[in-house]
């Protein structure tokens, strides 16, 4: 079945350290997208990339890195200078191609990050 | 710009009848409008979409929602609720901006069905 996977389900990370979140999508979507859910506050977009090796810096990039070195994997790194990562992050892909607006998004199953 | 609001932060139902779930958006250009559902620690799943072609939107698990341009609403209905539709449902506007497409979320309804 096509979908779109993200790993780990659940991630606990210390002060000062970074950490990789994994999104794999076989889809053959050109378009991939990290959000950040916190309760109350909807999705904000972090980084979004339409095609391989080029992304771009959604509302609330700072803290965070991404790489599209492939079309099926967008891994996002929390790095230690987020001072707030504690949130549920979901990966998302889409078909659409630049300008198309009408193609909805496939979601993973999220990642739940606790810094401890 | 564009923006979406989801009027109720939360709506309590009886099992058996009617859901509404409101949402108003703004936008610059004609979007499309998506609704999603969300359950408990889970990844969104795509209710149902408006695109410009007919105005009322039949989705998934019954729901469905009308596009009302001189209301700028999409409000989300079910003639009869279920206990398996509990869940948090996201209304996303989306619109081309510079050549990509620039989607926002709303902040969230929490449907709660009583039995």
């Amino acid at each position: 079945d096509g979908g779109i996977t993200q790993s780990p389900k659940y991630l606990f990370r210390k002060e000062g350290q970074n950490v990789t979140l994994s999104c794999e999508q076989n889809l053959n979507h050109d378009a991939m997208y990290w959000y950040r859910q916190d309760p109350g506050q909807g999705l904000r977009l972090i980084y979004y990339s339409q095609i391989v090796n080029d992304f771009q810096k959604g509302d609330i990039a700072e803290g965070y890195s991404v790489s599209r070195e492939k079309k099926e994997s967008f891994p996002l790194t929390v790095t230690s200078a987020q001072k707030n990562p504690t949130a549920f992050y979901l990966c998302a892909s889409s078909m659409a191609r630049q300008g198309e607006t009408n193609y909805g998004y496939t979601f993973g199953s999220g990642t739940r990050l606790t810094v401890v | 710009a564009q923006s979406v609001t989801q009027l109720d932060s939360h709506v309590s139902v009886s099992e058996g009848t009617p859901v509404l779930l409101r949402c108003n958006y703004s936008s610059s250009y004609s979007p499309s409008l998506f609704w999603y559902v969300q359950h408990p620690n889970k990844g969104l799943q795509l209710l149902l979409k408006y695109t410009s072609a007919a105005t009322l939107v039949k989705g998934i698990n019954g729901f469905e929602a009308e596009f009302k341009k001189s209301e700028t609403s999409f409000h989300l209905t079910k003639p009869s609720a279920h206990m398996s539709d509990a869940a948090e449902y996201f209304c996303v506007v989306s619109q081309n901006s510079g050549g990509y497409q620039k989607v926002t979320f709303g902040t969230g309804t929490k449907l709660q069905v009583i039995p």
